[in-house]
């Protein structure tokens, strides 16, 4: 079992639709992240969270440390929006440096 | 405008050959990393530095090999001795390498095999 798993896998919305993005994750952690990769390939870190709620424009990040669960939520969707969306922790053991642990992704298709 | 740059974008590797993938960046982070991204997985970390002229394996290091001769610059090499190289590079850099904190990522380079 993947230490992060993100779901759904593919999700396709309507344009304005609200959007829900889940992370599950099965170990302690620091910090987890939600990070957004353009079809070109490229990666933008959407947001750092240690705990409660994070809100940029129509971006809206929670997390439950207890539960052990983050969602990413999308307000007013748009097809510029159409991306994947990843899920990283930061697990408590890794140290200094050691490493993000990576979600598989979670593919956004919003359709005009 | 500072970040990060990976060039090539597209590679090609020949059999038995080594091939050698750059990352620049101009942030003046002291931490660099490599991530391999394969369909339907998460990335995985290559190799990663906090400081010029050290460098640490990550979880699959094996036929890869990197250098930090300047803050700047992390190149990392495809050996002939990686069995199954196709996929997609990506570097990172950020602050310190500590907790906590952002990483900024590269557009990517796609590696594939001819």
């Amino acid at each position: 079992k993947n230490e992060v798993e993100q779901s759904p896998q593919n999700l396709t919305a309507q344009e304005g639709e609200f959007i829900t993005i889940n992370c599950s994750y099965s170990v302690g952690i620091s910090a987890l992240h939600w990070l957004q990769q353009h079809p070109g390939g490229g990666i933008v870190s959407l947001f750092m969270l240690s705990s409660g709620k994070k809100k940029h424009g129509r971006l809206i990040a929670t997390i439950n440390i207890q539960e052990k669960h983050s969602s990413l939520h999308i307000t007013a969707s748009h097809p510029r929006d159409s991306a994947v969306y990843i899920c990283a922790v930061h697990p408590i053991s890794s140290g200094s440096a050691r490493q993000l642990t990576f979600g598989s992704g979670t593919q956004l298709t919003v359709l005009p | 405008d500072g970040g990060i740059t990976q060039s090539p974008k597209y590679l090609f590797r020949k059999e038995g050959q080594n091939v050698t993938l750059s990352c620049e960046q101009n942030l003046n982070h002291d931490a660099m990393y490599w991530y391999r991204q394969d369909p339907g997985q998460g990335l995985r970390l290559i190799y990663y530095s906090q400081i010029v002229n050290d460098f640490q394996k990550g979880d699959i290091a094996e036929g890869y090999s990197v250098s930090r001769e300047k803050k700047e610059s992390f190149p990392l090499t495809v050996t002939s001795a990686q069995k199954n190289p196709t996929a997609f590079y990506l570097c990172a850099s950020s602050i310190a390498g500590g907790l906590l904190e952002t990483q900024y990522f590269g557009p990517g380079t796609r590696l594939l095999v001819l």
